[in-house]
C-alpha cells in the first residue's frame, strides 16, 4: 500500500529565507508525486508533480522539488519564500491502478507554513 | 482552463438527513474520484469511479455512501443518513484517461452536519 510522510506539522521561516518541506513517501514502483498548497478553506491547488523523467521538477509560485529514489522523498524548496506562500501543504503520491485505470490519490498529513515579516 | 465545479459550496444539514453532493468533472474525463478532508486533517479517499462503476472504495465509503454519474455530465456523491462526524470539506477530481497529466480537484463542498 502507498504511503506518505510529512515529518513536519508547522514550519516557520521569516520572509525572505530559503524553504524545504520535506515528504517521503512509501510505493513500490515508480510513483506519481505531487505537492499541493491550501490555503484556510479554500481548494487544493496544484504546485507541481512528478511522473518521470528530470528529478528537478518546477512548479508556480517559483517552488521546485527533487525526487529522489534512493531515500523515497520529494521534497518541495523555494528559495525566498513571500508573505503570501503561508498556506497548508500537502504531499500526495498517486500510481497506475492497472490495466488502463488510475488509482487513488494518498495524502501525507499536511505540513502548515508560516511566514513572519 | 477547464475546471472541475462542485455545488453547492456550502451545505448545512441535519443529523440523519440525506445528502447530495454534486460535482461537474471536465467534459471529456473519464476517471472520477472523491476525496474527503475533516477539518484540520489530511485529505483521505473515498471512492472512484470509472465506465459507470466504481473502480475503488476505501473503508470510509460504506454503505451509507453511494456515487453515480446520471446524465453524462454529473458526477455525484449521496450519504444517506448523515452523522455528525461526515462534517467535512468533500473534494471531487477528474482525469481525462490516457496520456496522465495528474488529477484535476474541484474546489470543494463543506458539509456541516448539525
Amino acid at each position: 500500500a502507498q504511503s506518505v510522510t510529512q515529518p513536519d506539522i508547522h514550519i516557520t521561516v521569516s520572509e525572505g529565507a530559503s524553504l524545504e518541506l520535506r515528504c517521503n513517501y512509501s510505493y513500490g514502483a515508480t510513483p506519481y508525486l505531487f505537492w499541493y498548497v491550501q490555503s484556510p478553506g479554500q481548494g487544493l491547488q496544484l504546485l507541481l508533480k512528478y511522473f518521470s523523467g528530470d528529478t528537478l521538477v518546477q512548479g508556480i509560485k517559483g517552488f521546485e522539488a527533487e525526487f529522489k529514489r534512493s531515500q523515497s522523498s520529494f521534497n518541495l524548496r523555494k528559495p525566498s519564500v513571500h508573505w503570501s506562500d503561508a498556506a497548508e501543504y500537502f504531499c500526495a503520491v498517486g500510481a497506475r491502478a492497472g490495466g488502463t485505470s488510475y488509482g487513488k490519490l494518498t495524502f501525507g498529513q499536511g505540513t502548515i507554513l508560516t511566514v513572519h515579516p | 482552463e477547464p475546471e472541475v465545479t462542485q455545488t453547492p459550496s456550502h451545505q448545512v444539514t441535519q443529523m440523519g438527513q440525506e445528502v447530495i453532493l454534486r460535482c461537474v468533472p471536465i467534459s471529456n474525463h473519464l476517471y472520477f474520484y472523491w476525496y474527503r478532508q475533516i477539518l484540520g486533517q489530511k485529505v483521505e479517499f473515498l471512492v472512484s469511479f470509472y465506465n459507470n462503476e466504481i473502480s475503488e472504495k476505501s473503508e470510509i465509503f460504506d454503505d451509507q455512501f453511494s456515487v453515480e454519474r446520471p446524465d453524462g455530465s454529473n458526477f455525484t456523491l449521496k450519504i444517506r443518513s448523515t452523522k455528525l462526524e461526515d462534517s467535512a470539506m468533500y473534494f471531487c477530481a477528474s482525469i481525462p484517461g490516457g496520456t496522465f497529466y495528474g488529477y484535476t480537484f474541484g474546489s470543494g463542498t463543506r458539509l456541516t452536519v448539525v
